[in-house]
This record gives structure tokens, C-alpha cells and sequence, in this order.
């Protein structure tokens, strides 16, 4: 397989639930990204790895819970979410951004549909 | 924080040209992207612009005018498939990318 692939691409989950999203690079990125993408708002970034540490966490309830385990996966552990926390969840990786990357592009998955009753 | 403004939608006839303006207000500038995402898909990368001027790649162009904070994609030869959601997205001196809320093309037949 090549780019980045999530799983599962639909879930939905009652309010005490817990379930988790699984997202896997296969182009040799050293950083990966969870967003968040709500119906007609800006992408929100919530989650950064960078060499498999995570180096930033934007305010982000702790129901959600990132893992990296290595620079290939990433994952994110969810539970006890709200109705308002339905939304697409995109992964992404990169290389590590940093003044000498150049683009450095951000490839996505092509996310999790989330829908929490 | 980062501001980022383009129009919701926009309607063209295929075989028509239009232009998606971006404007932006952002601590420091290191980068504007463009994106396509097709519904039910990842977005993917159209261009980058880091300096002022013009970025052609076929039917696609990307503007970027740095001292305006503004930038515009231009989409050439409208094709049926160009329906998609077209997301602009600049990166600040701390490589944080922030995104717009994306402008929905709809090329009618």
C-alpha cells in the first residue's frame, strides 16, 4: 500500500463508547497529524508528532487521546465523546517541519467519518 | 491567532476559468498551499507559493502577493471532475499551517 490510509473510514459510537482511529503512512514520513473537519468550518489541527513525539496539542478535550507508537502509526483513542465531536477526522504526514523542509507537503488520508449519538 | 477568508461557493460552466481568491492575516508567513478534496476523500496538494507571483502547473495557477496577504487559485478549462472543494492554507514562522474553511466549485455542464 502507499500514502496515507485510515481505518475505520465510517464509525459511529454511543456517548459511553470507546473506540479508536488507526492511521498508517507509508511514504517515510517522520511527522503525522490528527485534524478535525467540521461541515463548513477550517480544518483544526488538534494533534503533532514529530519523530514520534508529540510536539503539539491544541487545546484539545481529553477525551481524545493520541498515540504514536512509531513514525509509521499513529493512532486516536476516543471516549466518553459528546454529539458535537461528530465530525471527519484526517490524518496526515509530512517530514518534520522546519526552515530547511521547502514545501513539505502534507499528504492526508482520506479520513474517518465520525458520528456520535 | 490566524485568519483566513474565502467565498463558501462558487458556480461555472464547464470549459469556463475561475478564480478563488484567499485572503489571510497570520503571525508571520513561511508558505500558502492550495488543496482539492473531493467529498468523501483526502485533500490533496494543487500548489505552493512562498514568493510574490505567478505558479503554473496546466490548467491550474496560484497567485501570492505577500505585502496584500492575498492569493488567489485560477482554474483554467473548467472540467465536470474540477467539482470539488478548494482549500487555502498558509504556514506561519512557527510551521503551524492553518487552513480556510474552503470554497465549494460547482462546474455545471
Amino acid at each position: 500500500e502507499t500514502g496515507v490510509t485510515q481505518t475505520p473510514r465510517h464509525l459511529v459510537m454511543g456517548m459511553t463508547n470507546k473506540k479508536s482511529l488507526k492511521c498508517e503512512q507509508h511514504l517515510g514520513h517522520n511527522a503525522m497529524y490528527w485534524y478535525k473537519q467540521s461541515a463548513k468550518k477550517p480544518l483544526e489541527l488538534m494533534f503533532v508528532y514529530s519523530l514520534e513525539e508529540r510536539v503539539e496539542n491544541n487545546s484539545v478535550p481529553s477525551r481524545f487521546s493520541p498515540e504514536c507508537p512509531n513514525s509509521s502509526h499513529l493512532f486516536l483513542h476516543l471516549h466518553t465523546l459528546q454529539p458535537e465531536d461528530s465530525a471527519l477526522y484526517l490524518c496526515a504526514s509530512s517530514q518534520a517541519q522546519d526552515s530547511l523542509s521547502g514545501a513539505n507537503v502534507l499528504t492526508f488520508g482520506a479520513g474517518s467519518r465520525l458520528t456520535v449519538l | 491567532g490566524q485568519n483566513i477568508d474565502q467565498p463558501t461557493e462558487m458556480t461555472a460552466t464547464e470549459g469556463a476559468i475561475v478564480q478563488i481568491n484567499c485572503t489571510y492575516q497570520t503571525s508571520g508567513f513561511n508558505g500558502l498551499f492550495w488543496y482539492q478534496q473531493h467529498a468523501g476523500e483526502a485533500p490533496t496538494f494543487l500548489s505552493y507559493n512562498v514568493l510574490d507571483g505567478l505558479e503554473e502547473k496546466g490548467r491550474f495557477s496560484s497567485f501570492l502577493s505577500r505585502s496584500k496577504g492575498y492569493s488567489y487559485l485560477l482554474l483554467k478549462e473548467l472540467q465536470m471532475k474540477d467539482s470539488a472543494s478548494y482549500l487555502c492554507a498558509v504556514r506561519d514562522n512557527d510551521y503551524k499551517l492553518s487552513f480556510g474553511a474552503g470554497t465549494t466549485v460547482t462546474v455545471r455542464a
